[in-house]
């Protein structure tokens, strides 16, 4: 099983703070590289595909980071919003194949 | 509107028995997966299919069964020989073909063991 890590476990902001999370995962043979969010109550929804070593992308006011070479993603969420709040997920795979192993999420709670 | 459905939504069921969870999906995607989640935990992949009438286990596939024998299905049964099978069930899937693209997850099925 490989190891995906995921950095904070939990976040609590403010309204309008900037943040990050940081996910971890294994350097070699990388495939791609997903993040989610799922709010409460809801599916999981896919923010990023991430593919290739150095890709940034964005979306409103997230983005994110890829650097395979060293193992780790950055998502980050500017001017953070109590819409915001929700667990964030990465799906790290690997081989060639979509067999994803996910992190165990970063839980942030954005307060008014 | 294309997506993925999951049937139930809540289930019980007594210690000893099997069930079956439903996943159909009408985005024409080749891979289907299941995957459990449990308090504090990330999601596991159960079992996957990248093509019909194949399917793969995951990491937590000991006590779960699955079939594929339509695209859009892909039914989870859920053993009497899983030992703790109280959890939150997710079924998702993919189009693989060109690459890796997004994945789409079904509302879920929360089974309880009396």
């Amino acid at each position: 099983i490989l190891n995906v890590e995921q950095s904070p476990q939990s976040l609590h902001v403010q309204e309008g703070d900037s943040t990050n999370f940081t996910c971890s995962f294994p350097s070699s043979n990388f495939y791609a590289l997903h993040w989610y969010r799922w709010e409460t109550a809801k599916s999981p929804e896919a923010l990023f595909v991430m593919t290739l070593n150095g890709d940034e992308k964005k979306k409103g006011r997230i983005s994110a980071t890829l650097n395979t070479k060293e193992g780790y993603s950055y998502l980050y969420i500017k001017g953070s919003q109590p819409e915001d709040s929700a667990t964030y997920l990465c799906a790290f795979s690997s081989g060639g194949s979509y067999i994803p192993t996910f992190g165990r999420g970063t839980s942030l709670i954005v307060h008014p | 509107d294309g997506g993925i459905t999951q049937s139930p939504k809540y289930l019980f069921r007594k210690e000893g028995q099997n069930v079956t969870l439903s996943c159909e999906q009408n985005l024409n995607h080749d891979a289907m997966y299941w995957y459990r989640q449990d308090p504090g935990q990330g999601l596991r992949l159960i079992y996957y299919s990248q093509i019909v009438n194949d399917f793969q286990k995951g990491d937590i596939a000991e006590g779960y069964s699955v079939s594929r024998e339509k695209k859009e299905s892909f039914p989870l049964t859920v053993t009497s020989a899983q030992k703790n099978p109280t959890a939150f069930y997710l079924c998702a899937s993919i189009q693989l073909a060109g690459g890796p693209g997004e994945q789409f997850f079904g509302p879920g099925t929360r089974l309880t063991v009396l």
